[in-house]
């Protein structure tokens, strides 16, 4: 079985800092790895993605991460984070079933960007 | 484009109590998955239709819960009788076609509080 781990539950930062968030997995087969995000009172809106390919992955809003398979990471970063960035941030492997694909999630990091 | 809908948005029953949540996938899109969040815990994913048929339910907690999607449009998941660990939010995701990968778009959820 896949699992996710969240290492921070909360990230406080100061507006216009660098942030990342980490996430590591387990998993004995190759995978598909995915950033989501939720801001207050809305659905989980995709980031970005890595399934093949540079290891480097660009997502929206300035946000970009790293797929590392010796450490099996996929942390999440931004060089200079807004007060808009303010939200709860999930990372996600993708396990196919059948004809369909399970998300497994990690906890959550909840980042809290402050003036 | 309509994007995924849920309904209600919130609902607060007391224990023993039934309640229905709906989803509207986003049209023409074959693949509903319903997730859950129950409070400071992972997303877990609960079950996956395809059009009208059920390809997983690995997992749906017990026998209280039921997942229907008549016509391969909207689905119903209900609770009967609730009990107060069925608290948390419901999410449901919608996705195109078959294969590796197929990019999951989310609903806002239903927060489901249980007394």
């Amino acid at each position: 079985a896949q699992s996710v781990t969240q290492l921070d539950s909360q990230v406080p930062v100061f507006e216009e800092a660098p942030v990342e968030l980490r996430c590591n997995y387990s998993s004995s087969v190759s995978v598909y790895l995915f950033w989501y995000v939720q801001y207050p009172n809305q659905g989980l809106q995709l980031l970005l993605k890595y399934l093949s390919g540079s290891t480097l992955v660009k997502g929206i809003n300035g946000f970009e991460a790293e797929f590392n398979k010796s450490q099996t990471s996929f942390h999440l970063r931004k060089p200079s984070v807004h007060i808009s960035d303010t939200a709860e941030y999930f990372c996600a492997v993708n396990e196919p079933r059948g004809a369909g694909n399970m998300l497994t999630f990690g906890g959550g990091t909840r980042l809290m960007v402050k003036p | 484009e309509a994007g995924v809908t849920q309904f209600p948005s919130h609902s607060v029953i007391e224990k023993g109590q039934t309640v229905t949540l709906r989803c509207d996938p986003i049209s023409g899109h074959d693949n509903l998955y319903w997730y859950r969040r129950v409070m400071g815990k992972e997303i877990k994913f609960l079950l996956h239709f395809v059009k009208e048929s059920k390809q997983d339910e690995s997992g749906m907690p017990n026998n209280r819960f039921l997942a229907e999607r008549t016509g391969g449009t909207y689905s119903t998941l209900k609770v009967q009788p609730a009990e107060l660990e069925d608290s948390g939010v419901y999410f449901c995701a919608s996705s195109q076609g078959t294969g590796s990968y197929n990019e999951q778009f989310f609903g806002p959820g239903t927060r489901l509080t249980v007394l």
